[in-house]
């Protein structure tokens, strides 16, 4: 079974805090994307990578950045956090050849 | 701007009925299609995958794609309280990268 995990199920942080999301899997996925989640918005796509050190913006990557030193480690940063960015953070993988897309099980961050 | 477009619901369904869930997309290119379930809370699960024209049957789950129309259904047969859930259509459009755009959703309650 793919398993994709996030560092936090829950997370409360300050306006202007530097923010660090952390998501691994244990299948040797190529892709892995960080989506955010919000009501009557859906989920939207922040970045994504396909392979280490290599990233690639989605289509709301104001406000993040992304690392990704090992395959296996994909982590979002919030530089300097906002309450508009109080949200559900879901972190997802897929092999290379598959388009099948696997979730974690989300981060709901709340930024006062 | 590439969409994809659900009806937001509620669908509400008896048991034992057929739930039937609508998805248009706007990228005549689209290859790959893509149902996912996703309860309150929880993150989102892979529960069906199409890639050609047709019907695609899963136990009590259909997928129905027609490229023509640019129109995608998941039907649930023999719909259960457990199948209450939002209902994500994800498409991987052609972009060249494999990235998924999600509808915002539909809401299935299937009643006792």
């Amino acid at each position: 079974d793919v398993k994709v995990t996030q560092s936090s199920r829950y997370l409360v942080k300050r306006t202007g805090e530097k923010v660090f999301l952390e998501c691994v899997q244990d299948m040797d996925h190529e892709n892995m994307f960080w989506y955010r989640q919000d009501p009557g918005l859906g989920l939207r796509l922040i970045y994504f990578s396909y392979d280490v050190k290599m990233k690639e913006k989605g289509d709301i990557p104001e406000g993040y950045s992304v690392s990704r030193e090992k395959k296996e480690r994909f982590s979002l940063i919030l530089e300097s956090a906002s309450t508009n960015q109080t949200s559900m953070y879901l972190c997802a993988s897929s092999p290379l050849l598959k388009r099948e897309q696997y979730f974690g099980p989300g981060t709901r961050l709340t930024v006062t | 701007q590439k969409e994809v477009e659900q009806n937001s619901g509620p669908l509400s369904v008896p048991e034992g009925a057929i739930a039937s869930l609508n998805c248009t997309y706007s990228d005549r290119g689209s290859q790959s299609f893509f149902w996912y379930r996703q309860y309150s809370g929880k993150s989102p699960e892979l529960i069906m995958s199409i890639y050609s024209n047709g019907d695609k049957e899963d136990g009590r789950f259909t997928a129905q794609l027609n490229k023509a129309s640019q129109y995608v259904s998941l039907l649930i047969r023999d719909s259960q309280p457990s199948d209450s859930a939002t209902y994500l259509c994800a498409v991987m459009m052609n972009s060249g990268y494999s990235t998924l755009t999600f509808g915002k959703g539909t809401m299935l309650l299937v009643s006792p």
